[in-house]
């Protein structure tokens, strides 16, 4: 059964970084793309980019460029997305999901409050 | 960016009525990457429908996905009490994903 495990909740300082992670299982963690979406207290959902796990590549949403880094380590089967330079507005939900045989998978999210 | 506008943004309706929420592309979305998702205060997002009309693993069968193109609906066939939350489209068709606004579906 595929799973996408995640981090635990954050919280942070204005103008810091958070690393959140997101480890895969029951499935080939090479073969699909991983996203990551957040969701801001009482705001929709909103997509922040995505990586290859099999070549390392990413592609972020303009919004995040320069302040977003995706990662990932093959060895665990775990991708991890880096935001710095923190603001109150980048409290929300954090999610990685990705996208087996037409069906997308969520993690469970990670909480990431920033707050002096 | 395809840009995904969800109608109505409310939705008041009794317990046991049908439910009918629209979901617009800006342009056209593969049907294999057009879901649905569920989602209560406090709690992920729980897809619902994929590939347009594919329900999810334990979803009733109360709930349905229709449409093409542009234009795709979700149908809640007779409302049930957990039913009331906010309701999400997604297309997942391009490396770059988007969602709609929501329709919140709330108790009459």
């Amino acid at each position: 059964q595929v799973h996408l495990v995640q981090s635990g909740a954050e919280v942070r300082k204005p103008g810091a970084s958070v690393k959140v992670s997101c480890k895969a299982s029951g499935y080939t963690f090479t073969s699909y793309y991983l996203h990551w979406v957040r969701q801001t207290p009482g705001q929709g959902l909103e997509w922040m980019g995505i990586m290859n796990p099999s070549g390392g590549s990413t592609s972020y949403a303009q919004k995040f460029q320069g302040r977003v880094t995706m990662t990932r380590d093959t060895s665990t089967s775990t991708v991890y997305m880096e935001l710095s330079s923190l603001r109150s507005e980048d409290t929300a939900v954090y999610y990685c999901a990705t996208v087996i045989v037409a069906t997308p998978v969520w993690g469970q999210g990670t909480l990431v409050t920033v707050s002096s | 960016e395809i840009v995904l506008t969800q109608s109505p943004g409310t939705l008041s309706l009794s317990p046991g009525e049908r439910a009918t929420l629209s979901c617009r592309a800006s342009q056209s979305v593969s049907s294999s990457y057009l879901a649905w998702y569920q989602q209560k205060p406090g709690q992920a997002p729980r897809l619902l429908i994929y590939g347009a009309s594919s329900r999810a693993t334990g979803i009733p069968d109360r709930f349905s996905g229709s449409g093409s193109g542009t234009d795709f609906t979700l149908t809640i066939s007779r409302l049930e009490p957990e039913d009331f939350a906010v309701y999400y489209c997604q297309q997942y068709g391009r490396s770059s994903w988007t969602f709609g606004q929501g329709t919140k579906v709330e108790i009459k």
